[in-house]
């Protein structure tokens, strides 16, 4: 069975902290993964992972997949209020549905 | 980025009433549509994958008499609980994939918050 491991579960930081979100997954014919930030609403779109090693940058986030550790990491440099969230990992298979981890909620105060 | 709507944003309902939810993709062309249901502090759970123009496909649990899941053209899917109860309320999501251009993206509608009294 598909499964996706997110850590933390829970983070709170300062404003300007550096953070570092956790994604491992194990899945059948890996296609993709995918980050979303989940506000008060539906999750929105942030990243989509697919080759091993390649860096992807949006302003203060990044993130990058590593197939051999069947990991990814999101980075959040100088972190906003604006920032917290739930932050959620997501792998594609075989199947081409979305298996979804439990979220990161991150917080980050003033 | 790509736009996917839902309507209504939220509904309350009497128990054993039917509710439909719709979901379009604003500007692109979606032969696949999911939905999702959440739960308070838990992670999107898969219901069922929208395939236009074919029967859905649920997932292990779900029951299709239940939720009716009709996807009639590129743009639109709906989900109809029917016979609503209680247990039902949830924050229902509906993601449409967008193929076009070279990409393989599944975009978020905003949800629709069901109550069930």
């Amino acid at each position: 069975e598909d499964k996706v491991v997110q850590s933390p579960l829970s983070l709170v930081v300062h404003e300007g902290d550096t953070v570092t979100l956790n994604c491992s997954y194990e899945v059948t014919n890996f296609r993709s993964l995918l980050w979303y930030k989940q506000e008060k609403k539906a999750p929105t779109f942030l990243f989509m992972l697919t080759s091993s090693g390649i860096e992807k940058k949006s302003g203060r986030l990044s993130s990058i997949l590593d197939k051999k550790e069947l990991s990814s990491i999101l980075n959040i440099t100088a972190t906003q209020t604006g920032d917290s969230a739930i932050y959620l990992c997501a792998v594609e298979g075989g199947s081409e549905k979305l298996v979804f981890g439990k979220g990161t909620k991150l917080t980050v105060n003033p | 980025g790509a736009v996917v709507s839902q309507h209504p944003s939220w509904v309350i309902c009497k128990s054993g009433t039917s509710v439909k939810i719709e979901c379009r993709s604003l500007d692109f062309q979606a032969t696949t549509m999911f939905w999702y249901r959440q739960f308070p502090k838990q992670s999107l759970m898969l219901m069922a994958t929208s395939n236009e123009g074919s029967k859905a496909t649920y997932e292990q649990g779900v029951e299709k008499d239940k939720f009716l899941i009709n996807h009639a053209s590129l743009t639109l899917s709906t989900l109809t609980v029917t016979s609503a109860h209680p247990e039902d309320s949830s924050f229902y999501i509906c993601s449409a994939r967008d193929l076009s251009g070279g990409t393989d993206t599944q975009y978020f509608g905003p949800g629709t918050r069901l109550t069930v009294l």
